[in-house]
């Protein structure tokens, strides 16, 4: 398998405009999560999907993130107006279903570095 | 905040020497795992240890748990150049069926030659 693949791997836009990040989890998979990493904040937890329904989206920061997940092999991050301090790392992890209680082990893709100017 | 706080935030050591890191959390948990990243790249899970477990080996690494301290190390003993890296520890809460892991900031790792 080729992994959690996502894309573009370097978006850099202006303030302003529109930016879709693209995720494929691994095949089986059925829980898809977003992370946005900054050397202020770390690691957070943006939103994630189960059988692909939104879970739990209170990490989303703001009305202007916005997420989904059409099917189980495609989801997509939408900032929408785009703001300089949304510039981050953006990572997509998926996880297989769980064999009994919370929390699996989840696989990272190689994330998308936004540079909002 | 975070649910895991790592401890120390920086650490360098020699090639060969071990090295331990430690996790602190807050609430119940199901399991905590750490992941390595290495810069530029995305987390690499290393280690899961379940809620019931005291600790843990994979090759060079041993993970302990303590339940009652809420707190975790990660050792990894004869430290080489390819371990330099940031390890974050990450925490499954109890309850609610929630999928979602809580990431503490992470130690970063840098082993000198």
């Amino acid at each position: 398998d080729a992994g959690v693949i996502q894309s573009p791997r370097h978006e850099v836009t202006e303030m302003g405009q529109e930016v879709t990040l693209r995720c494929k989890p691994i095949s089986g998979h059925n829980s898809l999560f977003w992370y946005r990493q900054t050397m202020m904040r770390g690691l957070e937890l943006l939103i994630y999907f189960n059988n692909n329904v939104p879970i739990d989206d209170s990490g989303m920061p703001e009305d202007r993130f916005s997420a989904k997940m059409p099917n189980a092999s495609f989801s997509t991050l939408k900032i929408q107006p785009s703001e300089p301090r949304d510039s981050a790392v953006y990572f997509c992890a998926s996880s297989p279903p769980l064999p009994g209680g919370p929390g699996n082990e989840q696989f990272f893709g190689p994330g998308t570095r936004l540079t909002v100017l | 905040s975070q649910q895991g706080e790592e401890d120390p935030q920086a650490l360098s050591i020699q090639e060969g020497e071990n090295a331990t890191m430690n996790c602190s959390y807050k609430t119940s948990i199901n399991n905590l795992q750490w992941y390595r990243q290495n810069s530029g790249r995305g987390l690499v899970h290393l280690i899961l240890i379940r809620s019931n477990e005291r600790e843990k080996h994979s090759g060079r690494l041993r993970v302990t748990l303590d339940t009652s301290k809420k707190s975790s190390s990660l050792l990894i003993t004869a430290s080489r150049a390819a371990d330099t890296a940031s390890y974050f520890c990450a925490t499954a809460n109890s309850g609610g069926g929630a999928d979602g892991l809580t990431f503490g900031k992470g130690t970063h790792l840098i082993i000198q030659p």
